[in-house]
């Protein structure tokens, strides 16, 4: 299975630019996703197709990234961006989510 | 407005089987496929298998394979997962999400737009 690594845990201030890094163990090519998760609620699509932004996220959101290498960036970030992170690939199969990034803020 | 609605909590005994359903609205339920996912406690999510709504056609996981059955009922717009011979490895939040797809660089992506809120299973004697 494609394995996605992510790191564990960020924290920034409010009005500041945080970049949410995942690495795929082999190529998922543009098929990496992102979304949002806060506590007790399920996931929110945020990013799909690796940069395209879903209808209805601010655009403070955006994405990047091909091959293994990806990055989800939130500029400039606000209070109610503290939340958990996943990225997840559908290009190989299975699909297969990151461990997810919690990101706090100061 | 997409809905994704799940059924209540449950609480199993180890060995037991249980049934979890996904009723939807909003949205013409045939024409798309439906997944389930696991996320256990603090952990990661996994992805199940999925199941279109038109025909029941379904597509799994291989680990998942032989522990969930997928299924739909078309006239109801529901989507059900049954688990079976559940362990204490079974003891999670499972989620099912509507499947839709991107058409990019020369293939077509699948990703999950909308999630049901989530079904909570515990499995104690």
């Amino acid at each position: 299975d494609t394995v996605l690594t992510q790191s564990p845990a960020l924290a920034v201030s409010p009005g500041e630019r945080v970049t949410i890094s995942c690495r795929a163990s082999e190529s998922v090519s543009t098929g990496m996703h992102w979304y949002q998760q806060k506590p007790g609620q399920q996931p929110k699509l945020l990013i799909y197709g690796a940069s395209n932004l879903e209808s209805g996220v601010p655009a403070r959101f955006s994405g990047s990234g091909s091959g293994t290498d990806f990055t989800l960036t939130i500029d400039p970030v606000e209070a109610d961006d503290t939340a958990t992170y996943f990225c997840q690939q559908s290009w190989n199969d299975p699909r297969t989510f990151g461990g997810g990034t919690k990101l706090e803020l100061k | 407005e997409v809905q994704l609605q799940q059924s209540g909590a449950e609480l199993v005994k180890p060995g037991a089987s249980v049934k979890l359903s996904c009723k939807t609205s909003g949205y013409t339920f045939s024409n798309y496929y439906m997944s389930w996912l696991k996320q256990m406690p603090g952990q990661n999510i996994e992805w199940i298998g999925n199941i279109y709504g038109g025909n029941g056609g379904t597509g799994y996981n291989q680990k998942f394979k032989g522990k969930a059955t997928l299924t739909v009922d078309k006239s109801s717009s529901t989507a059900y997962m049954d688990l079976s011979s559940l362990t204490s490895e079974d003891s999670a939040v499972y989620f099912c999400a509507r499947d839709c797809v991107y058409y990019g660089p020369g293939a077509y992506y699948w990703y999950f737009d909308f999630w049901g809120p989530g079904t909570m299973v515990t499995v104690s004697s």
